[in-house]
């Protein structure tokens, strides 16, 4: 199947801090990118869609100004949590669509950020 | 109207046994029904996926039993395995291909 990484793995950064995390499609092009968010023993719940090349739609309760979510690319999407504060420690997962009809969306292992 | 209900919240079983996993929605749009496992500290996996105009689906010892009148589906692992212990997602496509995801359920399958 089709593969996405996401880097990094983990980051600990202080309280006041921008973080970036990456999203790639390895083998495929991804019109479509979905980012999550899960808390421990939670579900997961979708923070924002991006469609390379547009502005990104957020979830309701999801502030765009503080998750930054860029697609400028056709394998690559970025999500920088801003300011980031203890509360937005949680497991980021980025998933991604190719653009050929399919339904399925590709995940990636996930990004760990604890802040402090 | 965009939620999936998933059902029971854990569950253990005997190596050997049969894993039953339940979920529900309300949205007759969605089009699309996957399930996904995911391991401790991993992004999830698609183990198997169905769509509304089929009522079964089997892959291996993963089996999809899908109800359109009822809105609701289940996931069955037979022979289940100490492997197969991690939690698992149903979810639901809705308009624009977002998932919508049930609760999940953290299987324990005991030796």
């Amino acid at each position: 199947g089709a593969v996405v990484s996401q880097h990094p793995s983990r980051v600990i950064c202080k309280s006041g801090t921008s973080v970036k995390i990456e999203c790639r499609s390895l083998d495929f092009q991804a019109t479509t990118m979905f980012w999550y968010r899960q808390f421990p023993k939670k579900s997961l719940m979708l923070m924002a869609t991006s469609n390379e090349g547009s502005k990104a739609t957020y979830e309701q309760g999801v502030e765009k100004d503080k998750f930054l979510i860029n697609h400028a690319s056709l394998t690559l999407s970025t999500l920088t949590v801003t300011s980031a504060h203890p509360e937005d420690s949680s497991f980021y997962i980025c998933s991604a669509r190719d653009g050929t009809g399919h339904h399925e969306q590709f995940f990636g292992p996930g990004t760990r950020l604890t802040v402090l | 109207q965009q939620q999936v209900k998933q059902s029971p919240q854990s569950l253990i079983v005997q190596k050997g046994g049969i894993s039953i996993i339940n979920c529900a929605y309300e949205n007759t749009a969605f089009d699309y029904f996957p399930w996904y496992q995911q391991f401790p500290g991993k992004g999830p996996a698609l183990l198997i996926a169905i769509r509304p105009d089929v009522s079964e689906k089997k892959e291996g010892r993963f089996t999809i039993s899908f109800n359109k009148s009822a809105k609701q589906f289940s996931l069955h692992i037979m022979d289940s395995q100490p492997g197969d212990s991690a939690t698992y997602f149903c979810a639901a496509k809705a308009q624009g291909g977002k998932l919508i995801f049930g609760q999940g359920t953290e299987l324990s399958v005991k030796p």
